[in-house]
């Protein structure tokens, strides 16, 4: 069982849809994060958060500790948010260690 | 200010040839890492640095070597390549305080045939 799981794996949605992306993960964590992948590869960081709720523009991030789940929704979605999103999970003190989700493949049609 | 750079972009290896990858940053972040990305798995931690002038193993360092060059760059050596090693590498740094995220590389494409 990996130990950051994410839902769903793939994810077609229309134009101007709400969007939701799950991940649970089983290990003890310092804190969260949500990555975006475009196709072509390059890797961005979307939100690093510890408790409650982070917005930025159309992306909302939420993570609750005790169940040990995280949830990153889109609102209003565009063909451009099209991508590859994937939770990860700090670990490892000061290091800052990641353990990655597989991603969850988004793409949302015009 | 570039972010982190990485070289090459894409490289095709036969077995049993070495090649260095090379990764860069110019934020003047304390720690840097090395990841490898594989279908239907997510990143996996080969060597990390949390400091320049220290270098340790993560999750898959077998068959990898690391340089911390200096405080700018991080390199992974592969000594003899192997098909199970073709996948794609990313580097990324951190400022190194633990509220900073990740910053990552583009990615270097690499196939073993």
């Amino acid at each position: 069982k990996n130990e950051v799981e994410q839902s769903p794996q793939n994810l077609t949605a229309q134009e101007g849809e709400f969007i939701t992306i799950n991940c649970s993960y089983s290990v003890g964590i310092s804190a969260l994060h949500w990555l975006q992948q475009h196709p072509g590869g390059g890797i961005v960081s979307l939100f690093m958060l510890s408790s409650g709720k982070k917005k930025h523009g159309r992306l909302i991030a939420t993570i609750n500790i005790q169940e040990k789940h995280s949830s990153l929704h889109i609102t209003a979605s565009h063909p451009r948010d099209s991508a590859v999103y994937i939770c990860a999970v700090t670990y490892g003190g000061a290091t800052n260690k990641l353990i990655f989700g597989t991603g969850t493949l988004l793409a949302v049609q015009p | 200010n570039a972010g982190v750079t990485q070289t090459p972009k894409f490289q095709v290896l036969k077995t049993g040839q070495s090649m260095t990858l090379q990764c860069a940053q110019d934020m003047n972040h304390n720690s840097m890492y090395w990841y490898r990305q594989d279908p239907g798995m997510g990143l996996r931690l080969i060597y990390y640095s949390a400091s320049e002038g220290t270098t340790d193993k993560g999750e898959v360092p077998n068959g990898y070597n690391v340089s911390r060059l200096n405080k700018r760059e991080f390199s992974l050596r592969l000594e003899s390549a192997a098909p199970s090693q073709t996948s794609v590498y990313f580097c990324a740094s951190r400022p190194g305080t633990f509220w900073e995220t990740q910053y990552f590389g583009p990615g270097t494409r690499l196939l073993v045939l």
